[in-house]
């Protein structure tokens, strides 16, 4: 039993390209979840998933795009990188009693 | 809009003393109310979590208390030890007739146990 897992750890981005970052979970969780964290600033959730094949804005969705196309896979897009997108992105998933377990996130540079 | 302020974003105690960690929260329709701990380079984990029809909480060392009526809760710690230093976070989930579970988190305490 893995939990959540996240890849990549670490990626640098120059300005304008894409990636994606893949989440993924063992535990047969039907929500999951993005976020992002900055200094100062908590975690933000950038979108979140109600179960497979939904998915729904949160906090601060600009510039992200996601897809549930499996249960236990969520994925976060960046189309076109900027440097404010530069942080550290942690993916969460939800049992039925309200806890979340979090990754061990990714760190994004964008240049 | 929903909004959780987390107090103080800093605290040093000595090895042995007591930590308080405070919130306040916005959204009167909040029901859930989990802490997690954040060690460096990982991910939060829950240390302990309270509902709104729950006045109070205990852990072995780790309290939590809830005042539903300031829209208060706080985090409470004691005999302090070194491995307790790690970032804080407090979060607040109202409750929703669509079921869409969200959570409102704090901007985080960072406690560091002086030895």
């Amino acid at each position: 039993n893995a939990g959540v897992t996240q890849t990549p750890k670490f990626r640098v981005l120059k300005t304008g390209q894409s990636m994606t970052l893949l989440c993924a979970q063992d535990m047969n969780h039907e929500y999951m979840y993005w976020y992002r964290q900055d200094p100062g600033m908590g975690l933000r959730l950038i979108h979140y998933s109600v179960g497979e094949g939904t998915t729904a804005k949160g906090e601060v969705p600009d510039g992200y795009n996601v897809s549930r196309l499996k249960k236990q896979n969520f994925l976060l897009g960046l189309e076109s990188a900027a440097p404010s997108q530069t942080s550290v992105y942690f993916c969460a998933s939800r049992d039925r009693v309200d806890t979340q377990y979090f990754g061990p996130g990714t760190r994004l540079t964008v240049l | 809009g929903e909004n959780v302020e987390q107090h103080p974003s800093t605290l040093s105690v000595q090895e042995g003393d007591s930590a308080v960690i405070k919130c306040t929260y916005s959204d009167s329709a909040s029901n859930y109310f989990p802490w997690y701990k954040q060690e460096l380079g990982k991910g939060p984990q829950l240390i302990i979590d309270i509902r709104s029809n729950v006045g109070e909480k205990k852990d072995q060392r780790i309290a939590v208390t809830l005042n539903k009526t300031a829209k208060h809760f706080s985090l409470h710690i004691t005999e302090t030890q070194p491995e307790d230093s790690a970032v804080y976070f407090c979060a607040a989930s109202p409750y929703t007739t669509s079921g869409t579970y969200k959570y409102i988190f704090g901007t985080g305490t960072r406690l560091k146990v002086l030895a």
